[in-house]
C-alpha cells in the first residue's frame, strides 16, 4: 500500500508565473485535500476534491485551482504567483464516509516565489 | 480568535520529562487529530480521537468533548521527540482546521 506522494519536493518560481503541484493519493482513497502552510503557521485549507469535483473551498482566491483525475490523483494550480504564495503545500488523501480515519499526508512541496 | 488554539507555542524540556500539550477548540467537531511535523515538512498522524483516550507507546492523547479540549502527553521524553505537534479538528467533511502548532525541543 503506497502512501501519498507529492511532486516536486521543492520549486522556485518568479512572481507572475504559474505553477502546478501534483499529488498521488493513497491506494483506496478517493478524496484529496490541499493545504497551504506559511512559515511558522499551521496549515490552511485550500480546497478538497471528491469524485473529480471540488467539494469545499477555503478562503483562497480563484487563481488557486485544482483538478482530480479518475485515478484520484490531483493537481493544484496557482496562477499569477505572488511573493506571499511562498509556502509548504500539503496534500492529504482520505476515503469519504470514514470520518477521517486513515487521513494521510504527503511530505509537501515547498514553493518559493522570488 | 482562532477556532483551534494550542498551548504552549514553544516548549523546551530535558530528556526524561513528562510533557503535556493542550488544544482547545470552539467549533463542533466530528474528530480531532494530533499530528507531528518534523523539519522538512512531512506530517505524520499520531492519533485520531472522537472520545476518551488513546495510547501508543510513550504517547497518550485525551479528549473531553463537553469541554472542547484535548491534551497530548509524552512520557519519558527523548530528543527524537523534538518536532512541531499540531492539533487539528474535522469540522465538515474531510476538511481539517489546524492549530498553530507547538514547537517541542527535548534536550539531552
Amino acid at each position: 500500500e503506497t502512501g501519498v506522494t507529492q511532486s516536486p519536493t521543492h520549486l522556485i518560481k518568479t512572481r507572475g508565473q504559474q505553477v502546478t503541484l501534483r499529488c498521488s493519493s493513497q491506494s483506496g482513497h478517493n478524496t484529496v485535500s490541499w493545504y497551504q502552510q506559511a512559515l511558522g503557521q499551521g496549515p490552511q485549507f485550500i480546497f478538497q476534491y471528491y469524485r473529480e469535483e471540488e467539494n469545499g473551498r477555503g478562503n483562497f482566491p480563484p487563481r488557486f485551482s485544482g483538478l482530480q483525475f479518475p485515478n484520484y490523483s490531483s493537481e493544484l494550480n496557482v496562477n499569477a504567483l505572488e511573493l506571499d504564495d511562498s509556502a509548504l503545500y500539503l496534500c492529504a488523501s482520505s476515503l469519504a464516509g470514514t470520518g477521517g480515519s486513515g487521513y494521510t499526508f504527503g511530505s509537501g512541496t515547498r514553493l518559493t516565489v522570488v | 480568535k482562532n477556532e483551534v488554539e494550542q498551548s504552549p507555542q514553544n516548549l523546551t524540556a530535558q530528556e526524561g520529562e513528562f510533557i503535556t500539550i493542550n488544544c482547545s477548540y470552539s467549533v463542533g467537531i466530528s474528530a480531532l487529530h494530533w499530528l507531528q511535523q518534523h523539519p522538512g515538512g512531512g506530517i505524520v498522524s499520531l492519533f485520531m480521537l472522537s472520545s476518551g483516550k488513546k495510547k501508543h507507546g510513550r504517547l497518550i492523547a485525551t479528549i473531553n468533548i463537553q469541554e472542547k479540549h484535548s491534551s497530548l502527553h509524552i512520557t519519558a521524553s527523548h530528543p527524537r521527540d523534538s518536532a512541531v505537534y499540531i492539533c487539528a479538528v474535522f469540522t465538515s467533511g474531510s476538511r481539517l482546521t489546524f492549530g498553530e502548532g507547538t514547537q517541542l525541543t527535548v534536550n539531552p
